[in-house]
């Protein structure tokens, strides 16, 4: 079956890194996605791996081992505006190549 | 402004009750998306539709219906409400058939409240 799993919940202190996981079990792998949502908002598109490895895009940073079903979203100095809930989305091709998201996990940045 | 429009941002409504959401899509985008997301849940896919056909369909419960217009605006109707059908609803616009690698543009939601 389909499933992706993240922590529910992590804390980290501000100017400091974090890493969230997501594993993740899908027949038909088509590539992996984060969102970052803040509470009551819309979701917001933050990364993209298709191929195994490391995208750097500023402060976040997305990583992806195909092979493991193993993905990571390390966010660099954190600002306390990062307080979130990061979404793990993974497309699907055995599902009309729809979105098959986690439930999120909800940062806590601490002064 | 994402350019996707979602009325209303609230509803409060009594249980058994219909109501009709609606969604305008990003100019250019042919694919609307409908979500739901209870508190403290994921989001849950709904329905899919792209150029006015239906395109894909998920958990969307058999009172719940969707469909998309000539001018791809979007509508969401949800009939015989329970409590349990408050949540954020949102709706998101692509612009081909399949979610892009940039990823989708979200409006902002309908927070639908049932008592």
């Amino acid at each position: 079956g389909q499933n992706i799993d993240q922590p529910t919940e992590m804390t980290a202190t501000e100017g400091a890194i974090v890493q969230i996981n997501c594993t993740y079990q899908t027949s038909g792998f088509n590539g992996l996605f984060w969102y970052q949502q803040h509470a009551g908002e819309a979701p917001t598109f933050l990364s993209y791996n298709v191929l195994d490895g490391l995208e750097e895009k500023g402060r976040f940073s997305s990583f992806l081992s195909r092979s493991k079903g193993y993905s990571y979203l390390l966010l660099k100095e954190l600002q306390m505006k990062d307080s979130a809930s990061y979404l793990c989305a993974v497309r699907d091709r055995d599902s009309n190549y729809q979105l098959i998201w986690g439930a999120g996990t909800k940062l806590i940045i601490k002064p | 402004d994402s350019g996707v429009t979602q009325t209303p941002k609230h509803l409060i409504t009594a249980t058994g009750q219909r109501v009709t959401l609606r969604c305008s899509p990003r100019s250019g985008d042919l694919s609307v998306y409908w979500y739901q997301q209870s508190l403290d849940q994921g989001l849950q896919f709904l329905i899919q539709y792209y150029n006015g056909e239906e395109r894909a369909k998920g958990n969307i419960l058999e009172r719940f219906s969707a469909q998309q217009f000539p001018d791809l605006h979007s509508e969401l109707n949800l009939s015989s409400l329970e409590l349990g059908d408050s949540a954020l609803y949102f709706c998101a616009s692509s612009v081909g058939s399949q979610h892009t690698n940039y990823g989708y543009t979200f409006g902002s939601g309908t927070r639908l409240t049932v008592v």
